[in-house]
């Protein structure tokens, strides 16, 4: 299984602020997701990250709000724009396995105030 | 897209088996996963399960598929109070995942 880091672990951020989550795999992978956990709450996909190609968003989720990058095979960013005290949640990164299971980052624990 | 639903807690008492149980709606789900998530940590997939088998085996966890009534579930044998955790089922590539199951084990 692949290991997935994630920076910064937590965070407390102003409202009106941006965020930028960092997410690195240790071996090449096509696909990275992202997901949003809210308090209490199952887990969100918000959009997939494709290397060398725009994300793909799901329903409910522009990239105006959460924008990502993808430069390479090992690396991509999710950024949370504008937040507001609705945007706390916990931000999460995976990759598929080879039976499209997902490894999951540690994921990053977002307040916003 | 896919609707996931589970019971959202089970207490069990140390020792017992534990069934947390999930049900889905799209029968064409090919891969159904269960993920742990112990409090302040990420999710750990357990197991999963192909939608042509009927039941899988791993050490002490048991996942039953009833693809008919598009049921799922997983039992842990002799529960540990490390078991103490949130269970999520989850279906196919994209995850849709329930609203997972709070698993308190009880000395």
């Amino acid at each position: 299984s692949a290991v997935i880091s994630q920076k910064p672990s937590r965070d407390i951020c102003q409202r009106g602020t941006s965020l930028t989550i960092q997410c690195q795999v240790d071996s090449q992978v096509t696909m990275m997701f992202w997901y949003r956990q809210q308090p209490g709450q199952s887990l969100t996909l918000i959009a997939t990250a494709n290397q060398g190609s725009e994300a793909t968003y799901e329903s409910g989720f522009v990239i105006d709000k959460f924008p990502i990058s993808r430069p390479n095979l090992t690396f991509s960013t999710l950024t949370v724009s504008n937040m507001s005290p609705e945007d706390s949640s916990i931000y999460l990164c995976s990759v598929p396995g080879r039976y499209n299971e997902q490894f999951f980052g540690p994921g990053t624990r977002l307040t916003v105030l | 897209g896919e609707d996931v639903e589970q019971s959202l807690f089970l207490s069990v008492r140390e020792g017992d088996s534990s069934v947390i149980n999930c049900t889905y709606t799209d029968s064409s789900s090919t891969y159904l996963y269960w993920y742990k998530q112990e409090p302040g940590a990420g999710l750990q997939l357990l197991t999963y399960i192909f939608s042509n088998m009927d039941m899988k085996q791993d050490q002490r966890l048991t996942v039953l598929l009833n693809k008919k009534d598009k049921h799922l579930s997983l039992r842990i044998a002799d529960t540990q109070t490390g078991d103490s955790a949130i269970y999520f089922c989850a279906v196919d590539y994209k995850l849709s995942f329930g609203a997972g199951t709070t698993v308190t084990v009880r000395a």
